[in-house]
């Protein structure tokens, strides 16, 4: 059974402050990673992919992957009340035709 | 550019009835998936379709039933609802069968059974 954990939070931070993201997933044959960001009574919106070992960037979120010990994150950077949200983390498996998501992380950034 | 549509976007309906719910993916994407979206919890997976077959199932009962179309649009049908099919319904589209990491999601039907 093929699973993706997460911190189902709520995660509060202050206005700028870094906010760090954490998943794990149960198999090692994972290939793709998405963080999807989902506002409240709204679908989930993909903001980040990563297929590779270690830090991808993009303005100011990175996802951070790694396959040894099958832990991907993401941090926001600057962090606004905008980005307030339930993040969802997901994995897609190498020939495999479902992504499997996470029970989301919910975000609070205080302003 | 349009992009995922589904309809209707909200509906109620009582134990023991069925529901259609239709999804049409972005232009030039050929991949369909749907997921249910239970309160608090992540979107779980039911079916995926590219070129009109079948191409995952998740865990889901056989009152769940989906097909999609030439024009690559898709229907979800519930058959026999139960009080736990009350949920969100995701439609989303990805460009080819191996993206299916890469979905675009509508924007759901919420559905409720009295």
């Amino acid at each position: 059974q093929k699973e993706v954990e997460q911190n189902s939070g709520p995660l509060s931070v202050p206005e700028g402050a870094i906010a760090s993201l954490n998943c794990t997933y149960s198999d090692r044959g994972s290939q793709s990673f998405f963080w999807y960001r989902q506002y409240s009574g709204k679908s989930p919106e993909l903001i980040m992919f990563i297929y590779s070992n270690g830090d991808k960037e993009d303005g100011r979120f990175t996802a951070q992957l790694n396959k040894a010990s099958q832990y991907v994150s993401l941090l926001i950077r600057d962090s606004q009340p905008s980005d307030s949200a339930t993040y969802l983390c997901a994995v897609n498996w190498t020939g495999g035709f479902k992504t499997i998501f996470g029970a989301g992380t919910r975000l609070f950034v205080k302003a | 550019d349009a992009g995922v549509t589904q309809s209707p976007t909200h509906l109620i309906k009582t134990r023991g009835q069925q529901v259609t719910l239709r999804c049409s993916p972005i232009s030039g994407h050929k991949s369909v998936s749907w997921y249910q979206q239970v309160l608090g919890q992540g979107p779980q997976f039911i079916f995926q379709y590219y070129e009109k077959e079948e191409r995952g199932r998740g865990n889901f009962p056989d009152r769940f039933s989906a097909r999609q179309f030439p024009n690559y649009s898709s229907e979800l049908n519930v058959n026999a609802l139960l009080l736990g099919d009350s949920a969100l319904y995701l439609c989303a589209s990805s460009l080819r069968l191996t993206d299916t990491g890469e979905l675009f999601f509508g924007e759901g039907s919420r559905l409720t059974v009295l």
